[in-house]
């Protein structure tokens, strides 16, 4: 069955760096756009950008460019985001999400900024 | 960008009633060339991540049980779970992909009066 199991959660303190893993399965990793979304405690859904898995090219929403990366390892079906320097209001849960509309979606990586 | 709006923000109704849920949207998601809507609907349980009901406004998607059914189109579109059970206590998204960025709803919270 088409799958996305996403990394484990992470606690980072302020400035450090956080690397979230999206790996698919159950389907053809190549075929279907890959989304970013994030959904702050207790807030609602937003969008964060997609990447196209067949060039690699990305896609971002204003307010996630710059300390937001996206980008893939297709030989092994898996969607990378990267988020730098991270700030305290990056706490969040962050989900890939397949295709457009978002017809499956991963587990959810909980990134906690801390000090 | 398109601004998507909810009401209400949260309802509470009986088991085996209606719940209504409205979503606006600042411009048309018509797509003319096709005449299709460009409006989701997600499901999103406690402590889970959203699921897709309907796609297309109105499509359900496999496996979502036909008590949920959408409609509209436009700029306004409307989700109805016919007769409401206890596994549909959760809260709605509707999300417009017409044009980037794809942006959502605030979302609904339904619970059982």
């Amino acid at each position: 069955q088409v799958q996305l199991v996403q990394s484990g959660s992470e606690l980072k303190k302020p400035g450090a760096s956080v690397k979230v893993s999206c790996k698919a399965s159950g389907y053809t990793f190549t075929n279907y756009a890959m989304n970013w979304v994030r959904q702050a405690p207790g807030q609602g859904l937003e969008w964060m950008g997609w990447i196209n898995t067949n060039t690699g090219n990305p896609t971002y929403a204003q307010g996630f460019t710059g300390r937001f990366v996206f980008s893939l390892d297709t030989s092994v079906s898996t969607a990378y985001l990267l988020i730098s320097s991270l700030k305290a209001d990056d706490t969040a849960v962050y989900y890939c999400a397949r295709d457009i509309p978002f017809d499956t979606w991963g587990q959810g990586t909980l990134v906690t900024v801390s000090s | 960008d398109i601004v998507m709006t909810q009401s209400p923000d949260s309802l509470a109704v009986s088991l085996g009633e209606r719940a209504t849920i409205n979503c606006k949207s600042s411009q048309s998601v018509l797509y003319t060339s096709n005449n299709k809507n460009y409006l989701a609907w997600y499901q999103q349980k406690p402590g889970q991540p959203p699921k897709l009901l309907i796609s297309w406004a109105s499509t359900r998607e496999s496996g979502v049980p036909d008590r949920f059914s959408g409609s509209g189109s436009g700029t306004d579109f409307t989700l109805t779970i016919s007769s409401l059970q206890a596994e549909d206590v959760a809260v709605y998204y509707c999300q417009q992909y017409y044009s980037n960025p794809y942006t959502f709803g605030p979302g609904t919270k339904v619970d059982i009066k």
